[in-house]
This record gives structure tokens, sequence and C-alpha cells, in this order.
């Protein structure tokens, strides 16, 4: 069965600490993807990566930046979180060309508080 | 920048009852997706359309891309307390990569 899986499901830190948010896929997908979630405004693109090494700014990457130094795992970064970072964050992976994606798998997010 | 709304945002229903929710872009679309996510769940993905026009059948669900590759639909055929839940069109600008998802109609069924 396909898997994504992330490191933490809730998640607590203090305004200005650095957040790592790990996630792992098993299904040898290229396709990696950072979406947050926030009631009334849908799943928003932070940052994507279509192979290993490789980062490309989603919709919202500002105060974010990420990692992918192996194929499996793509990392998100909260340099300095603030509390407009408080949200649900979900990493999805697909496989297929960048211009012909699949449907993409979920991992079952983390709710990050910032305080 | 590409936009993609979905309408109605929420809608309950009896169980028995048929359900529609409508997906527009303000682009042309390569290709639209549609996820479900289950309360306190993660998207899960459901069906891709590829082609103009196309219409694709899950047992009681049905999803339609237009013809203009501009909107979709998914409708639901007699709603079970099972299909609770918000559901997310999400669309590819001809023009770019990036998979831009709909703002989501939350489904409520009551028995």
């Amino acid at each position: 069965d396909v898997k994504v899986t992330q490191s933490s499901r809730y998640l607590v830190k203090r305004t200005g600490e650095k957040v790592f948010l790990e996630c792992v896929q098993d299904m040898d997908h290229e396709n990696m993807f950072w979406y947050r979630q926030d009631p009334g405004l849908g799943l928003r693109l932070i940052y994507f990566s279509y192979d290993v090494k490789m980062k490309e700014k989603g919709d919202i990457p500002e105060g974010y930046s990420v990692s992918r130094e192996k194929k499996e795992r793509f990392s998100l970064i909260l340099e300095s979180a603030s509390t407009n970072q408080t949200s649900m964050y979900l990493c999805a992976s697909s496989s297929g060309p960048s211009n012909s994606l699949k449907g993409l798998f979920f991992g079952s997010g983390t709710q990050l508080s910032v305080l | 920048g590409q936009q993609v709304m979905q309408i109605p945002q929420y809608q309950h229903v009896q169980e028995g009852e048929d359900f529609t929710t409508y997906c527009n872009s303000s682009t042309t679309l390569s290709n639209i997706q549609w996820y479900k996510q289950r309360p306190g769940g993660h998207p899960v993905f459901l069906i891709q359309l590829v082609k103009s026009g196309e219409v694709k059948k899950q047992k009681r669900l049905t999803f339609q891309f237009g013809e203009a590759k501009k909107n979709s639909s998914l409708h639901i055929t007699a709603t079970q307390t099972t299909d609770v839940g918000t559901y997310f069109c999400a669309g590819r600008d001809t023009g770019f990569q990036k998979l831009v998802f709909g703002t989501g109609t939350r489904l409520l069924v009551s028995p």
C-alpha cells in the first residue's frame, strides 16, 4: 500500500523558532509537494519538487524553504516561525513527468501551532 | 494568476438525495482532478479528467469535464452518510505545471 509519512501529527512551537517538517514517501515518486490548509482557503501550494535537489516556489513560499536531498524525502523549513504560520501542513507525492502528473497521494498532515 | 472556484461552499442533504458540486477555472485547464477529504482526514485522490467533454463514473459518482476545459462537476446520486466530507477539485493550467486546488464543497448527509 502506498504511503506518505509526515513526522509529526501535532506540533507546538514558539514564535521565532526554526521548524522542520519532514515527509517521506515509499512509492519512488518523482514529484513531491507541500501544501497548507486553512479553513475557507482550501489547499495552497507552498513549494514543490520534480526531482532530487530541485525545488520550485508555489503560490505562498514566503517564510518557507525546502530541501530535497533524497528522492523519498522532502522537508519543509520555517526559518523563523510566526503566528500566521499556524496551519495544517500537508505533504503529497505523485508519479509522472512534470507536464503529466498523476493524482496526488497525501500524508496525514501536521497541525502546527505557533504561539 | 490561475484561480479555481467551487460552489456551493457547503451543502446539507438528506440521505438518498442527490448532490452536485461545480468547479470553475479562470483559465483553460490541461486536466482536472477530484479529491475527497473526510472530517479529520487528508485528501484522497478520486479521479482525473483530461479530455474536453469527458464523463467518468465511479459507482454513484459522476464526473464531467466541460467542453471548454474551464469547468467541471461532480454529481453524487442517492447520497449515503459515508459520502460526508469535503470535495475538492484541482486543476492545472495549460501554461503552468502547478496544480491549483479549489476552495472545496463541504457535504453533510443526514440519515
